[in-house]
């Protein structure tokens, strides 16, 4: 299926762990983004990718770190984790860098809860 | 920057009766304007867009929006909604050479039978 898919769904971790979140898209676009989903479902932008190179970088702790290692991958890691950091983590991908013409495709989420 | 806001944080609606879900956005240059739907701990789908042409845009299900651009409004309606279409729907807007989304907080519609 072509699609966008992250793992893993659920994510349950102690204060201070470090922890990954992978993202792959098989749609052949060429930008990809995190997103942050609080708990009162507010939507924001963490980073964004396109061919690999880092083109939005939103106002984000430095534990978090983005990797893209090709166009169709991009994996989101997470140092000391907080309890703040829990919400539901969106990974989304575009046909295009001016992805307002077309919007995003989005994976499932992934729900970081941490203890 | 762009700004999305949409008034409602939750409708409650019948089943069969219609409803309005409210968006206005604020933007400098021309923009680019979405609505998606977020059923229960799911992804976010794209509902419909507006990118220009016709104010008027409709969905595959019955859903529709009105792009308002002297009042910056996109406000979605659908005149009888089913117990299926309970879910959170999103206001999104982009300019039109952008990258970036920008989100309104959500409105959560419930249906009741």
């Amino acid at each position: 299926d072509t699609a966008v898919s992250q793992t893993p769904k659920y994510l349950v971790t102690q204060m201070g762990n470090d922890k990954s979140i992978k993202c792959e898209q098989n749609l052949g676009h060429d930008t990809m983004y995190w997103y942050k989903q609080d708990s009162k479902k507010f939507l924001k932008i963490m980073f964004s990718y396109n061919n690999k190179e880092l083109i939005i970088n939103e106002t984000v702790p430095n534990r978090f770190s983005p990797k893209s290692p090709d166009k169709a991958h991009l994996n989101l890691h997470i140092n000391s984790l907080e309890l703040g950091d829990s919400a539901v983590y969106f990974c989304a991908s575009s046909q295009e860098v001016a992805a307002g013409s077309y919007g995003y495709t989005f994976g499932s989420g992934t729900r970081l809860t941490v203890v | 920057a762009q700004s999305v806001t949409q008034l409602d944080s939750q409708v409650p609606v019948f089943e069969e009766a219609p409803v309005e879900l409210r968006c206005n956005y604020s933007s400098s240059v021309s923009v680019y304007l979405f609505w998606y739907v977020q059923y229960p701990n799911q992804g976010l789908q794209l509902l419909l867009k507006y990118l220009s042409g016709s104010t008027l845009v409709e969905s595959i299900n019955g859903f529709e929006a009105e792009f308002n651009k002297s009042q910056t409004s996109f406000h979605l309606r659908k005149p009888s909604v089913h117990i299926s279409d309970t879910a959170e729907y999103f206001c999104a807007v982009s300019v039109a050479a952008g990258n970036k989304l920008t989100f309104g907080g959500g409105t959560r519609v419930l249906v009741k039978p």
